[in-house]
């Protein structure tokens, strides 16, 4: 059971360039977020979405994009990198049953 | 701004000391949830906390949440090097997963 899957690892961007991480999780949950983590900052939520179609913004939704279009896959999209937002980036899903949010492994993303 | 509030930012223990760290929000929460995250990796549920004055324990980590539903505790007994890692809190107002506000995290280093 592969359980959150997220790609790639790591990435290097130049400012201005566009890129999709990936995240896929095999375990029909119905709820789906981003986190970002920063140096002293913990985990802060980017966007979420509570099933197929439906999407909501966290508390640093700017400069991300989402979309989901199937139960499985849950992609973030920066359009125009920018140096602010070298961070590591976490997927997490999770069903309302129990509460758990369970974690992709993170992608860790450099903005030069 | 920071919806819950996590101290202290660090702690270093001897192994077999005591630890604790607190968790503190200004609104009442409908439940908490408490994860590890070990040096590098993602992090990972421990436990949550749905009912107001609830105690929970798994072995040697005691989990409380306060009568108000407005602040946790993570209480771990005679510490062990396998405790290295950063300890998060995270709170949730209303019913569904929605928005899950995480701490700032408490970084515990234990030494032998």
């Amino acid at each position: 059971n592969a359980g959150v899957t997220q790609t790639p690892k790591f990435q290097v961007l130049k400012t201005g360039q566009s890129m999709t991480l990936q995240c896929a999780q095999d375990m029909n949950h119905e709820y789906m977020s981003w986190y970002r983590q920063d140096p002293g900052m913990g985990l802060r939520l980017i966007h979420y979405s509570v099933g197929a179609g439906i999407t909501d913004q966290g508390e640093v939704p700017n400069g991300y994009n989402v979309s989901r279009s199937t139960t499985e896959d849950f992609p973030l999209r920066l359009l125009s990198a920018a140096p602010s937002q070298t961070s590591v980036y976490f997927c997490a899903s999770g069903t309302p049953n129990t509460g758990e949010l369970f974690f992709g492994e993170g992608s860790r993303l450099t903005v030069l | 701004g920071q919806q819950v509030m996590q101290i202290p930012q660090y702690q270093h223990v001897q192994e077999g000391e005591d630890f604790t760290t607190y968790c503190n929000s200004s609104t009442t929460l409908s439940n908490i949830q408490w994860y590890k995250q070990r040096p590098g990796g993602h992090p990972v549920f421990l436990i949550q906390l749905v009912k107001s004055g609830e105690v929970k324990k798994q072995k040697r980590l005691t989990f409380q949440f306060g009568e108000a539903k407005k602040n946790s505790s993570l209480h771990i007994t005679a510490t062990q090097t396998t405790d290295v890692g950063t300890y998060f809190c995270a709170g949730k107002r209303g019913s569904t997963l929605g928005r899950l506000y995480f701490g700032r995290g408490t970084q515990l280093t234990v030494w032998p």
